[in-house]
């Protein structure tokens, strides 16, 4: 089946450090998703992009379509403690029915205070 | 707003027994999700639903069974628990056409 391969696999930065975490895969996708996920709760929808080459912001957060339509990036600027979580990209390709939202394995960020 | 609640949070089963999780929604979402999440793998389809009465197999269907026989209520259940089993489920639910889930908290199902 499709993959979404996302990387890095964990991270350990400083408080006030950005973060930059990718997703790519092999087959063309036209809507990408960033969700992040605290200890012990479900995912929450961070930022949703519709069109290659977008780039929209969420606060800190700054997400792009990838021009190929196979990547999407995350970057987190300033990183605070509360950002800790695990940072997960999915992805909906051309052609897929709304069940087919495929997720990466995720990145898992630590922040040292 | 309660948004997607699940039940239980956590519980323990021994190989062969049956169970059901429940989620239930109140947001009057049309589509609704059965997930499993295990360390490294992400976040894995079991089943989904587009509307009352339907549901359609995800990535990993085997074991599990669902039924949504009312708008705001999907249940996964399992028939037969076996270790491999064992994980954290997520119910999530979206409106027709738009891809951003809401998810429940989860529960944590470990098979003995």
């Amino acid at each position: 089946g499709q993959q979404l391969n996302q990387s890095p696999q964990s991270m350990f930065i400083q408080e006030g450090e950005d973060v930059s975490m990718n997703c790519t895969s092999s087959s063309i996708f036209n809507t990408w998703l960033w969700y992040k996920q605290d200890p012990g709760e479900g995912p929450v929808l961070l930022i949703a992009l519709y069109k290659a080459g977008e780039l929209t912001s969420n606060g800190r957060l700054t997400a792009q379509f990838g021009i190929t339509r196979k990547d999407s990036f995350l970057n987190i600027s300033a990183s605070i403690p509360s950002d800790v979580g695990i940072y997960f990209c999915a992805g909906l390709n051309y052609g897929g029915s709304q069940g087919n939202l495929i997720f990466g394995k995720g990145t898992k960020l630590s922040v040292k205070p | 707003n309660a948004g997607v609640t699940q039940t239980p949070k956590f519980r323990v089963l021994k190989t062969g027994q049956s169970m059901t999780l429940l989620c239930a929604q109140d947001m009057n979402h049309e589509y609704m999700y059965w997930y499993r999440q295990d360390p490294g793998m992400g976040l894995r389809l079991i089943h989904y639903s587009v509307g009352e009465g339907t549901t359609a197999k995800g990535e990993v269907p085997d074991g599990y069974n669902v039924s949504r026989l009312k708008k705001q209520n999907f249940l996964l259940g399992l028939e037969s628990a076996a270790p491999s089993q064992t994980s954290v489920y997520f119910c999530a639910s979206s409106r027709r056409g738009d891809y951003g889930y809401t998810f429940g908290s989860g529960t944590r199902l470990t098979v003995v």
